[in-house]
């Protein structure tokens, strides 16, 4: 079965620091990777994509993330956080239903950014 | 703005009513998905249409169903609502509809249904 975990509920760090959300994924095939970012009463930002190529995807307001074949992974990271990157991220897989295009998410993390 | 457009934004009502979400896909997208966002189930694919056609179909109950018309925006419709159906309503448009696409979806604003 296709899906996409989110072991932590809430990261917390400090402004300034690296932040690192992670996600890892189960899917047949080649992965299409995704993360989305959520600011409250809003919808789903798209930030940035895996499909094919270099391991290190670079996204918006300074994201990027790491695909890891060997460990199913793709990890969001910022070298620097910002208190406006407080949000709620998805990270989502596309897979396939009846050959059609069919985005998985996960259950989302909330990052909260401390002055 | 991601350019998708929902209307309405908020919408209050009882149950047993039935409902109509509107989506504006962004211009050139053909594919409109649909999705539920809500504190238990989190976000839950409904349902995908492309360029009018049902594509593919997600968790969405026997009492929702949608469309998409011929200028390519979509309406959801929710019928015999229940409690359980207050949530976060999102329509996302992209520009491809199959396996091929890599292309990602653009999400609206939502509309934020509460049953009473």
């Amino acid at each position: 079965a296709q899906s996409v975990a989110q072991p932590e509920d809430q990261v917390n760090v400090a402004e300034g620091n690296p932040l690192t959300v992670k996600c890892t994924y189960s899917v047949s095939g080649n992965p299409y990777l995704f993360w989305y970012v959520q600011y409250p009463n809003r919808g789903l930002q798209f930030l940035l994509k895996y499909i094919t190529g270099d391991n290190l995807v670079k996204g918006s307001y300074g994201f990027e993330a790491e695909f890891n074949k060997s460990q199913t992974s793709f990890h969001l990271k910022k070298p620097s956080a910002l208190v406006s990157d407080s949000a709620l991220y998805f990270c989502a897989v596309r897979g396939l239903s009846g050959g059609y295009n069919k985005l998985i998410f996960g259950a989302g993390t909330r990052l909260a950014v401390h002055p | 703005d991601s350019g998708v457009t929902q209307t309405p934004k908020h919408l209050i009502t009882a149950t047993g009513q039935r409902v109509t979400l509107r989506c504006s896909p962004r211009s050139g997208d053909l594919s409109v998905y649909w999705y539920q966002q809500s504190l238990d189930q989190g976000l839950q694919f409904l349902i995908q249409y492309y360029n009018g056609e049902e594509r593919a179909k997600g968790n969405i109950l026997e009492r929702f169903s949608a469309q998409q018309f011929p200028d390519l925006h979509s309406e959801l419709n929710l019928s015999s609502l229940e409690l359980g159906d207050s949530a976060l309503y999102f329509c996302a448009s992209s520009a491809g509809q199959g396996a091929s696409s890599n292309q990602p979806q653009h999400f609206g604003d939502g509309t934020r249904l509460s049953i009473l």
